[in-house]
């Protein structure tokens, strides 16, 4: 139950076009869904989170769809970019002091020029 | 935002021998630090929760005498890996949760290889 399944494992894409990654949970007690991007060798970074009480939430390319019912998540990047080359990773956690975030294992997007 | 620093970025050190990483948060006083441990093109696996001034939380199957964790301040935690053997070489990353608890902000990570 608190598992976050991520899929596509790996995902390429053509510049200009949109990345779709997708995420689903189990835990209903789970209330903030932030996405991070990581480059090799490098720490995540925070790119873009949700609550659940709005259905989406756009930055610049970048825009999550949150869908409590089906218990799932997703992150459009639009105008895909040879620059957004990286690895995705999807979490979950309950907004408590001292709770960790819950990783979904991660999509590895290739961005092709 | 918020910027969490790790220091070293990277280190190789003899088996046997003991490593120190330090992961600090520059600019907010961080209650509750991460240790997460990385494989090669894996997820992040949480290895222990650090709450300032408090005993650290290990996860099941973590070893909390070969990784001391130790939360002296509330921008300071650090991560010693005792008695290194070559299957810790991994990349050990932190993490520290803002004043308001929903975000989470990563340290750049260390390299560790253990020869």
């Amino acid at each position: 139950q608190q598992q976050v399944k991520q899929s596509p494992q790996s995902l390429i894409v053509q510049k200009g076009g949109i990345s779709i990654i997708n995420c689903a949970y189990e835990n209903t007690a789970f209330d903030y869904f932030p996405w991070y991007q990581q480059f090799p060798g490098k720490g995540p970074a925070l790119l873009i989170a949700i609550r659940p009480d709005v259905s989406e939430k756009k930055e610049g390319r970048f825009t999550i769809s949150f869908n409590k019912s089906a218990k799932q998540f997703s992150l459009h990047i639009m105008d895909s970019q040879p620059g957004d080359s990286a690895t995705y990773f999807c979490a979950a956690t309950v907004n408590q002091a001292g709770t960790a975030l819950i990783f979904g294992k991660g999509t590895t997007l290739s961005v092709s020029s | 935002g918020a910027v969490v620093s790790q220091h070293p970025s990277r280190v190789i050190c003899k088996s046997g021998t003991s490593v120190k990483i330090e992961c600090r948060s520059l600019d907010f006083q961080a209650t509750t630090m991460f240790w997460y441990r990385q494989f090669p093109k894996q997820s992040l696996m949480l290895m222990a929760t650090s709450n300032e001034g408090s005993k650290a939380t290990y996860e099941q199957g973590v070893e909390k005498d070969k990784f001391l964790i130790n939360h002296a301040s509330l921008t300071l935690s650090t991560l010693t890996v005792t008695s290194a053997h070559p299957e810790d070489s991994s990349f050990y990353i932190c993490s520290a949760s803002s004043p308001g608890g929903y975000e989470q902000y990563f340290g750049p990570g260390t390299r560790l290889t253990v020869t």
